[in-house]
């Protein structure tokens, strides 16, 4: 299993701004993952975090938004740029370490955009 | 798109009985099938999986049904408690893909 330390746990922001989420397992992870959960709704894959290259985005989401740093098997950050309301969302990293096995998940950071 | 769908947002279940909440998928490259629990302010936690060789995996209270030839799958609970009340998550993944596709979720609440 793996732990996730998630931080911040949540913050309110001015429109405008960016927030830089931080994501910290106790073990090295092959795989890093960032999901949305916008109120009443499911988790929303954002993008698969690639240590050493650029992120892999789903479809809706792109870097100038949200752009991902994975500088080492066991770190991710996720930034939320230029952010609006519309941002306002748990966002949840996430971390597998093979397939056919579970995903273990941060507690997630609760973002508020004024 | 949904390719997993939770068709009941809610269910409600007396304490001591069985709690079934269902999960349809709609793609055939699926064969790897989880459930999470997700309370309030905390991220979502691992319960219980299954392999699409599979047709039913049990961990304590905790079974998992799959149905391939339906596309279905379901989580049973039994019995039902008054802390399973949270909301539930089926999630599946395709084969060589790490990617977990989530569905909308069920809100489950157990009556004391």
């Amino acid at each position: 299993s793996a732990v996730i330390s998630q931080k911040p746990s949540r913050d309110i922001c001015q429109r405008g701004t960016s927030l830089t989420i931080q994501c910290q397992v106790d073990s090295q992870v092959t795989m890093m993952f960032w999901y949305r959960q916008q109120p009443g709704q499911s988790l929303t894959l954002i993008a698969t975090a690639n240590q050493g290259s650029e992120a892999t985005y789903e479809s809706g989401f792109v870097i100038d938004k949200f752009p991902i740093s994975r500088p080492n098997l066991t770190f991710s950050t996720l930034t939320v740029s230029n952010m609006s309301p519309e941002d306002s969302s748990i966002y949840l990293c996430s971390a597998r370490q093979g397939l056919n096995t579970e995903a273990f998940f941060g507690q997630g950071t609760r973002l508020t955009v004024v | 798109d949904q390719q997993v769908k939770q068709n009941s947002p809610s269910l409600s279940v007396q304490e001591g009985r069985i709690s079934i909440l269902n999960c349809d998928y709609t793609n055939s490259m699926f064969d790897y099938f989880l459930w999470y629990k997700k309370y309030p302010a905390e991220g979502p936690t691992f319960l219980i999986s299954i392999s699409s060789i599979k047709d039913k995996n049990e961990d304590g209270r905790f079974t998992v049904f799959l149905n391939k030839s339906a596309k279905h799958l379901s989580l049973h609970i039994v019995p039902s408690q008054p802390g399973d009340s949270a909301v539930y998550f089926c999630a599946a993944s395709a084969q060589s893909s790490y990617k977990l596709i989530f569905g909308s979720g069920t809100r489950l609440l157990v009556r004391p």
